[in-house]
């Protein structure tokens, strides 16, 4: 059973078109986080969220959007894509966000073109 | 500002052999310390941490090394088998913060 799951794995769509990726753990831990990791590898955290509430948002343009409806789910949604949000989308969660480890899933390798 | 670094994009070690992979960092306020592997098409997975209180943690072949005032840790798999061959990743955090700042990565590959 998937401990992390993320959809979809693989997302190829044109500039300016509004996208969704959806997360879902089913760990029972408190928090969830969305990362990027770039064309130059960096895995950059853009999001966390604890129990639903916002708790880390890194300087990440407002055309990107997480909804987290309960603990277990943290979608991110995109708004007017450009060729720069091509990358990978890694969800991950972590029992309580507070330096246990997280736990990733597969990643979402998101083309714009 | 790149505050976890890992100056090695690659390594290539012999099976059995020891691998040693190295990590700086610049933040003097991290004090824990944690090493992820990453397979291709997979997300990274936990392997192991270090708090600063500590200079040394074993799991088995893995071992993390602390030197608080050189800021550097190392990752040592000994002994090095194929099925280690993957993407490591040094992450740095501050206790009781949710932020992990994760390195670049270095490519293991070991050569049976």
């Amino acid at each position: 059973d998937t401990a992390v799951s993320q959809t979809p794995k693989y997302l190829v769509t044109q500039m300016g078109n509004d996208k969704s990726i959806k997360c879902e753990q089913n760990l029972g831990h408190d928090t969830m986080y969305w990362y990027k990791q770039d064309s130059k590898k960096f895995l950059k955290i853009m999001f966390s969220y604890n129990n639903k509430e916002l708790i880390i948002n890194e300087t990440v343009p407002n055309r990107f959007s997480p909804k987290s409806p309960d603990k277990a789910h943290l979608n991110l949604h995109i708004n007017s894509l450009e060729l720069g949000d091509s990358a990978v989308y890694f969800c991950a969660s972590s029992q309580d966000g507070y330096n246990s480890p997280l736990h990733f899933g597969n990643g979402t390798r998101l083309t714009v073109t | 500002d790149q505050q976890v670094k890992q100056n090695s994009p690659s390594l290539s070690v012999q099976e059995g052999r020891i691998s040693i992979l190295n990590c700086d960092y610049t933040n003097s306020m991290f004090d824990y310390f944690l090493w992820y592997k990453k397979y291709p098409a997979e997300g990274p997975t936990f392997l192991i941490s270090i708090s600063s209180i500590k200079d040394k943690n074993e799991d088995g072949r893995f071992t993390v090394f602390l030197n608080k005032s050189a800021k550097h840790l190392s990752l040592h798999i000994v002994p090095s088998q194929p099925g280690d061959s993957a993407v490591y990743f040094c992450a740095a955090s501050v206790l009781g913060y949710q932020k992990v700042t994760f390195g670049t990565g270095t490519k293991l590959q070991v050569i049976p």
